[in-house]
């Protein structure tokens, strides 16, 4: 039982574009969100987290939104370069346990 | 480079055998994570250590077993190897007991290859 989906696997865009990653998930004790960024041969490392009391967090060209009644979050990223080409995890955690649950990825490639 | 260190780099071994992976935290950090990532798949979460005590079991196998160290640092234990434990192994490591808002810094995994 997945409990966080990434449902596309891959997503290409356009240098300059934006990138819109998506992310869903089934637990309602979900109460804080974070997306990781991971090139190949290197570990994940965190790029931008939302607590569930918010529905949008925004760093310089990366913005999460959260929307709790359709238990979804999405990433963006404007404007979108080469070097953002990487897997982008999902994941969540609930204050009650002491686990974060990633999702399975999405590929991201950003042409030049 | 997020401090936190992983030994070997790559494994190559032999279905039956037992391997050993070994994580050192980022200096300070009292807790940490190990995960699994096979092909097509996220990571998945197999087991917390917090300064030497185990916090929380994921979906572990009972022939993988680990250990935190006084040390601080950690090692997985796989043993009766298949090929299907063939996967990257990340340990990864906090400050606290993943408190909220505590990001976790991974290091850069440890590929298996189970033949």
């Amino acid at each position: 039982d997945q409990q966080v989906k990434q449902n596309s696997p891959s997503l290409s865009v356009q240098e300059g574009r934006i990138s819109i990653l998506n992310c869903d998930y089934t637990n309602s004790m979900f109460d804080y969100f974070l997306w990781y960024k991971k090139y190949p041969a290197e570990g994940p490392t965190f790029l931008i987290s939302i607590s569930s009391i918010k529905d949008k967090n925004e760093d310089g060209r990366f913005t999460v939104f959260l929307n709790k009644s359709a238990k979804h979050l999405s990433l963006h990223i404007v404007p979108s370069q080469p070097g953002d080409s990487a897997v982008y995890f999902c994941a969540a955690r609930a204050t009650s346990y002491d686990k974060v649950i990633f999702g399975p990825g999405t590929s991201l490639s950003v042409i030049p | 480079d997020s401090g936190v260190t992983q030994t070997p780099k790559h494994l190559i071994t032999a279905t039956g055998q037992r391997v050993t992976l070994r994580c050192s935290p980022r200096s300070g950090d009292l807790s940490v994570y190990w995960y699994q990532q096979s092909l097509d798949q996220g990571l998945q979460f197999l087991i917390h250590y917090y300064n030497g005590e185990e916090r929380a079991k994921g979906n572990i196998l009972e022939r993988f077993s680990a250990q935190q160290f006084p040390d601080l640092h950690s090692e997985l234990n796989l043993s009766s190897l298949e090929l299907g434990d063939s996967a990257l192994y990340f340990c990864a490591s906090t400050t606290g007991l993943a408190a909220l808002q505590e990001t976790q810094y991974f290091g850069p995994g440890t590929r298996l290859l189970v033949l």
